[in-house]
């Protein structure tokens, strides 16, 4: 089975303070690794994979598997960063697609 | 250019009632998701189709049942609604044929109350 935690479901900050959104995950496989992004009442959109190892927006995730986490992180935090953050551990079907299962989300806060 | 476009966005019915959500991507992709996400914010997954074919059944009631009529539409259909199934409903796409890399895209979402 395959299991994603987010342990904060709040996490507050100020403008220019370092931000870390913790993701661990528990899967039998050789893992895939995703951080999405919903700004208020709008769509999931994708912010990192951890196949490509690219930084969007400031932010960067490392795949650890000895502790299981891909958390992401963020040097200094802006006040468009505000937004729910969900990790997704993603498992392929042979009979094609994917089978993303989400954590329970960080609601990260930016505060001025 | 709109790449998963999902209709109605919002949908505000009585119990009891059928209503379907329809869905359509222009990415010319092989897969298409139905995701829901509660009240408490917790996203699952409900079903996926593969070249119109159903690839992933999770658990979910017989009073929802998805329609693939070409793979470029995954259309969801809810009989006899009940209050529980408000909540949002996100249709995805993926490339969906090789393991490795797979992003998947979200429409908007269609966010359905159920009184």
């Amino acid at each position: 089975a395959q299991r994603v935690t987010q342990p904060e479901k709040l996490l507050s900050v100020f403008k220019g303070a370092p931000v870390e959104l913790k993701c661990n995950y528990s899967y039998s496989g050789s893992p895939e690794l995703f951080w999405y992004v919903q700004y208020s009442r709008q769509r999931l959109q994708l912010l990192l994979r951890h196949i490509s190892r690219e930084s969007i927006k400031g932010f960067t995730a490392d795949l650890n598997k000895g502790e299981t986490s891909f958390h992401l992180k963020k040097p200094f935090a802006q006040e468009e960063d505000s937004a729910m953050y969900y990790c997704a551990l993603s498992r392929f079907f042979t009979g094609g697609g994917n089978k993303l299962t989400f954590g329970t989300g960080t609601q990260l806060k930016v505060e001025l | 250019d709109t790449a998963v476009s999902q209709t109605p966005k919002y949908l505000v019915t009585q119990m009891g009632n059928d209503k379907s959500i329809k869905c359509e991507q222009n990415l010319g992709h092989d897969t298409m998701y139905w995701y829901k996400q509660d009240s408490k914010k917790f996203l699952k997954i409900m079903f996926s189709y593969n070249n119109k074919e159903l690839i992933i059944n999770e658990t979910v009631p017989n009073r929802f049942s998805p329609k693939s009529p070409d793979k470029a539409h995954l259309n969801l259909h809810i009989n006899s609604l009940e209050l529980g199934d408000s909540a949002v409903y996100f249709c995805a796409s993926s490339q969906g044929t090789f393991r490795g890399g797979n992003t998947i895209y979200f429409g908007e979402g269609s966010w359905l109350t159920v009184v």
